[in-house]
């Protein structure tokens, strides 16, 4: 089946202005992750949904960042007034996690959305 | 607070030889542990995961890591490198006790595969 998408796959923006990233996970996967990975470094976990449940955002840097998950499937984060400092590879995985389930599902990752703020 | 330390962020074998990326982590309680790979323009895709079963992990592609507790190491190995292990490795690390969703992951090994 499909994988987890993002779009757009690369963005260019200007310093001020806001930016939406969304991410479609695998149907069917009931978990949602955000991640932002700057150039040479890990993945740093910004935030996660169970369906559309925001259940942990102590990642986001600060409250120009949120996100949301309206129908527990597609995803939008958003970035308000960028800084250059927001460029990054932002990154979205999905897991099946159930109630029941644990932690230990595996984590599946779309290819990312590039965001170069100018 | 949770953290992985990786050894080495630039890794060079031959092909055929041994692979072996190191993983140290900080925690106090029993973690999960996780590598992943990132093949370039590609998601993270997960090679093995230890979750407090076997501490001698196998993975795809041959892979396989090992739980040592006592040297809180979780390295990754693989008998005979191929070409087409040549990506980013990382190590991560969550907690069940606060629901393992938090994933922390290092800083990334490259490795390079010499023909």
């Amino acid at each position: 089946g499909a994988g987890v998408s993002q779009s757009p796959r690369y963005k260019v923006t200007k310093r001020g202005q806001d930016v939406a990233l969304r991410c479609d996970p695998i149907s069917g996967h009931v978990s949602l992750y955000w991640y932002r990975q700057a150039l040479g470094q890990g993945p740093e976990f910004l935030t996660y949904f169970n369906y559309e449940a925001q259940q942990d955002k102590s990642g986001l840097p600060n409250d120009r960042f949120s996100a949301e998950r309206p129908e527990g499937s597609i995803s939008t984060l958003t970035i308000q007034r960028t800084e250059q400092r927001d460029s990054a590879m932002y990154r979205c995985a999905s897991s099946r996690k159930n109630l029941a389930g644990g932690p230990t599902d595996t984590q599946y990752f779309g290819p990312g959305t590039r965001l170069t703020v100018l | 607070a949770q953290s992985v330390t990786q050894l080495g962020s630039h890794v060079s074998v031959s092909e055929g030889a041994l692979v072996l990326l190191r993983c140290n982590y900080s925690s106090s309680v029993p973690p999960y542990l996780f590598w992943y790979v990132q093949y370039p323009n590609q998601g993270l895709q997960l090679l093995l995961k230890y979750t407090s079963a076997a501490t001698l992990v196998k993975g795809i592609n041959d892979f396989e890591a090992e739980f040592k507790k006592s040297e809180t190491s979780f390295h990754l190995t693989k008998p005979s490198a191929h070409m087409s292990d040549a990506a980013e490795y990382f190590c991560a690390v969550s907690d069940p006790d606060t629901g393992g969703f938090k994933t922390i992951f290092g800083a990334g090994t490259r490795l390079f595969v010499k023909a």
